[in-house]
């Protein structure tokens, strides 16, 4: 199955961390990637982990990857207003196909 | 600026009226997609390449073709609109390792009334 699960919405105090959840179902998955969407904008790559990591550092981003759960979590350490936007993530499938969560809206609140 | 170029940004069509929705990348990528987004359900994919001359179909094919003469020019053609074409579109690309991920245009916003 190719499902990517992903709450909704995120309201998130500026300052604070936030924490955005995803699982997905194809334990084939070679790499699984956050996308971020600003208003009226494309999809820019954030960050993306291979299969065989648990973890991934860069900068405020924070990817955890849990395998055995197929649980994939993107945490972005003081978040700012900027950070607002749509987080989407993907998992690629096999050569040609990404498949994406619904997205999380992501609200950034003084 | 090297990336993905979509246009164009905006269109409003007819139901029944044909348009092309075009879409260049300068990277030299192999493999090309279209996605359409709609609210609540992510992206979609409609239609892929993975080389010029050799598409083939996605998850939501019916309503549209596609062809890639050139591996930069992948136009997705919608051939007689519906108001369920009513979406965003996005056309993306990347290398052949895939290990970087999907670079996407900026998208186009189609209305069909």
């Amino acid at each position: 199955g190719e499902d990517v699960e992903q709450s909704l919405f995120l309201s998130v105090r500026e300052g604070d961390s936030s924490v955005i959840n995803c699982t997905y179902t194809d334990s084939s998955s070679t790499y699984l990637y956050w996308y971020k969407q600003e208003p009226g904008a494309g999809l820019q790559l954030l960050t993306y982990i291979f299969s065989n990591m648990d973890m991934k550092q860069d900068q405020r981003l924070t990817v955890l990857l849990n395998k055995k759960d197929k649980h994939l979590s993107l945490r972005i350490a003081d978040t700012q207003t900027g950070d607002s936007a749509i987080y989407f993530c993907a998992e690629k499938t096999n050569d040609y196909k990404l498949s994406f969560g619904a997205g999380t809206t992501v609200t950034v609140r003084a | 600026n090297a990336g993905v170029t979509q246009t164009p940004k905006f269109q409003v069509l007819k139901t029944g009226q044909s348009m092309t929705l075009q879409c260049a990348q300068d990277m030299n990528h192999e493999y090309m997609s279209w996605y359409r987004q709609d609210p609540g359900m992510g992206l979609r994919l409609i239609h892929y390449s993975v080389g010029a001359g050799i598409t083939d179909q996605g998850e939501v094919p019916n309503g549209y073709n596609v062809s890639r003469s050139t591996t930069e020019d992948f136009p997705l053609r919608l051939l007689s609109a519906a108001p369920s074409q009513t979406s965003v579109y996005f056309c993306a690309s990347r290398d052949s390792t895939g290990r970087a991920g999907y670079t996407f245009g900026s998208g186009t916003r189609l209305t069909v009334v």
